[in-house]
């Protein structure tokens, strides 16, 4: 079966960084996506990897290792509104997007 | 605002009753689909609509159903309600079907009792 695995909550504090792990098991790979989910609102799309390495956005990067099945999600400079469920997804060889059941980070000040 | 409008965005309704859940988006995008969010599960596609006039079958289907009669609407029926359809249910789109990039709706939290 298709499986992506993410841990169920982390704790981090305001000024540090984090980082979000996610690996996966699909039956093939056409990219891994992060989500943003503050509660009660919608999935927002953060980044998008589908070759090996590291994609910077502002805070925000994230790294992909297709031979692994492994990708993070890296905040720096936390804030406290960066308090949300984080989404990691991979969408498969039939263009299916496989979720992940999210990341809840907690920031402490 | 372009994007996509869910509604209603709560509802509490008995089982056995009928409910259809509006989804609208006005970025001309090709792809819509329709997700439910538990608490503990990954989304899980419920149906999906590549283009205008087709639909699909996602991990999770019975007891909903789709239409997609034009671009931008995309409207979710549950024909005869359950508890277990108790949920919060997301509309999203996509300019094209191969792609995980996805705009999404709000959400609708329905309740069923």
């Amino acid at each position: 079966g298709q499986n992506i695995d993410q841990p169920t909550e982390m704790t981090a504090t305001e000024g540090a960084i984090v980082q979000i792990n996610c690996t996966y098991q699909t039956s093939g790979f056409n990219g891994l996506f992060w989500y943003q989910q503050h509660a009660g609102e919608a999935p927002t799309f953060l980044s998008y990897n589908v070759l090996d390495g590291l994609e910077e956005k502002g805070r925000f990067s994230s790294f992909l290792s297709r031979s692994k099945g492994y990708s993070y999600l890296l905040l720096k400079e936390l804030q406290m509104k960066d308090s949300a469920s984080y989404l990691c997804a991979v969408l498969d060889s039939n263009y299916q997007l496989i979720w992940g059941a999210g990341t809840k980070l907690i920031i402490k000040p | 605002i372009a994007g996509i409008t869910q509604a209603p965005t709560s509802q509490i309704l008995a089982a056995g009753r009928r409910m259809t859940l509006r989804c609208t988006q006005d970025m001309r995008h090709n792809a819509m689909y329709w997700y439910r969010q538990d608490l503990g599960l990954g989304l899980r596609l419920i149906h999906y609509s590549n283009t205008a006039g087709t639909t699909g079958k996602g991990e999770v289907p019975d007891g909903y159903s789709v239409s997609r009669a034009n671009t931008d609407d995309f409207p979710l029926t549950l024909a005869s309600a359950v508890p277990s359809q108790t949920s919060v249910y997301f509309c999203a789109s996509s300019g094209t079907s191969d792609t995980g990039e996805l705009f999404f709706g709000e959400g609708s939290r329905l309740t069923v009792l």
